[in-house]
């Protein structure tokens, strides 16, 4: 069983809809919650990260951490044609592991 | 500022065929990250070096080893390619401080093995 497990998708929504993620994890040693975007043919890059359960909003996103579950969501609100990406959830330890999901593909339609 | 730069972009090799994937930043970070990337299958962790000096195993290191050269270089070594090591490899680096938690990647390695 995977440290981190993540649906692969893919995602297709239109535009203007919430699109929700998430990833369940089997550690409890994790302690960072990260979720990263990348575009095709690209390296990930940093979106938001949180380290306590509970909400935490920027802009249109929303990462939610639910560490008793050990459940981590990330909600896009009004998404657009831009937000078309993967999405990593990913997670660090204490001895700075840094384990990713398997990312979910979506696609905003115009 | 450059960042994380891995060598090479692109590579094919023949099975049994050794080669060694190279990544160097310059960001002064104490971690560093080797992944690879097959489609479905997210980035998997093969090795990760928390600080200089010290290596430890990820999720999939069969068939890998790494180096940590210095502060600034984290190689990656096949010796002997496999058909199943065709895949995007990805290097990261990171600040080993529990207030910093982004991972910077570079641009990635598209490795064939026929």
């Amino acid at each position: 069983q995977k440290e981190v497990e993540q649906d692969p998708g893919p995602l297709s929504v239109p535009e203007g809809a919430i699109v929700s993620l998430n990833c369940t994890y089997s550690n409890s040693a994790f302690q960072y919650f990260m979720w990263y975007r990348q575009y095709s043919r690209k390296g990930p890059e940093l979106l938001m990260y949180t380290y306590s359960s509970g909400n935490k909003e920027d802009g249109r996103f929303t990462a939610q951490v639910d560490k008793s579950s050990k459940y981590i969501s990330l909600f896009i609100r009004d998404s657009q044609p831009s937000d078309s990406a993967t999405y990593l959830c990913a997670l660090r330890s204490t001895d700075y592991k840094l384990s990713f999901g398997a990312g979910t593909t979506v696609t905003v339609r115009a | 500022n450059a960042g994380v730069t891995q060598t090479p972009k692109f590579q094919v090799l023949k099975t049994g065929q050794s080669m060694t994937l190279q990544c160097a930043q310059d960001m002064n970070h104490n971690s560093m990250y080797w992944y690879r990337q097959d489609p479905g299958m997210g980035l998997r962790l093969i090795y990760y070096s928390a600080s200089e000096g010290t290596t430890d195993k990820g999720e999939v290191p069969n068939g890998y080893n790494v180096s940590r050269l210095n502060k600034r270089e984290f190689s990656l070594r096949l010796e002997s390619a496999a058909p199943s090591q065709t895949s995007v490899y990805f290097c990261a680096s990171s600040e080993a401080v529990p207030t910093s938690t982004e991972a910077f990647f570079g641009q990635g390695t598209r490795l064939t093995v026929v």
